[in-house]
């Protein structure tokens, strides 16, 4: 079985202040993603990443795999308010029909 | 276009009564998929489609049954409901192709009590 593991579970910080989420399994992932989810909706894609190394960037938002494909991160810097959220990550199975989600990590930006 | 719309969005039952969930997508998917949602958790895989006529077990599909008898929807039933499955519910759609951008578009979840 497929598991992925995220920390911190809860995240809370002052704006202005950089922040790092990590996304972990001992499994390898065809891809990896990373959505955001806003109070009563649904997940939001914000990227997926390929290739073992890859780095994508997205304003303020870094993105990492990792070399192995079995770790991820992302940063954010210089956090907002609207950044809040709960983060998810998700692997891509090699047979590319089923993702396996992580338990995410709730992110509150202080003003 | 509507995206994913999922029907209904609340919902409060009693133990052993049954219930249907009711998700739609308009951008053609070939892929669908019910989630759960519960606190610390994350999503976690109930059942999901590769195409009309399909339908495949997750993670946790005990108490669950699913049809796709058309590929726009995508039902998800709960035969006899018990406590255990208060949660709130998410559909989900995809392309499904392969090379790894398989981008999921959600709905916005139903939020089910069992009592």
């Amino acid at each position: 079985t497929q598991l992925l593991e995220q920390s911190p579970q809860f995240l809370s910080i002052q704006e202005g202040e950089n922040l790092t989420v990590y996304c972990n399994s001992s499994s390898v992932f065809s891809s990896l993603q990373w959505y955001r989810q806003e109070p009563g909706e649904g997940p939001v894609l914000l990227v997926t990443v390929v290739t073992g190394g890859e780095v994508k960037k997205l304003k303020r938002l870094t993105f990492q795999f990792g070399d192995a494909r079995k770790d991820s991160s992302l940063h954010i810097t210089a956090a907002q308010t609207g950044d809040t959220g709960l983060y998810l990550c998700a692997g891509v199975g090699t047979s590319y029909d089923k993702v396996i989600f992580g338990p995410g990590t709730s992110l509150s930006v202080i003003p | 276009n509507a995206g994913v719309t999922q029907t209904p969005k609340f919902r409060v039952l009693k133990t052993g009564q049954s219930m249907t969930l009711l998700c739609a997508q308009d951008m053609n998917h070939e892929y669908m998929y019910w989630y759960r949602q519960d606190p610390g958790m994350g999503l976690r895989l109930i059942h999901y489609s590769v195409g009309e006529g399909t339908t495949a077990k997750g993670e946790v599909p005990d108490g669950y049954n699913v049809s796709r008898l058309k590929k726009q929807n995508f039902l998800l039933g709960l035969e006899s409901a018990a406590p255990s499955q208060t949660s709130v519910y998410f559909c989900a759609s995809t392309q499904g192709l392969a090379g790894g951008y398989n981008e999921q578009f959600f709905g916005p979840g139903t939020r089910l009590t069992v009592l």
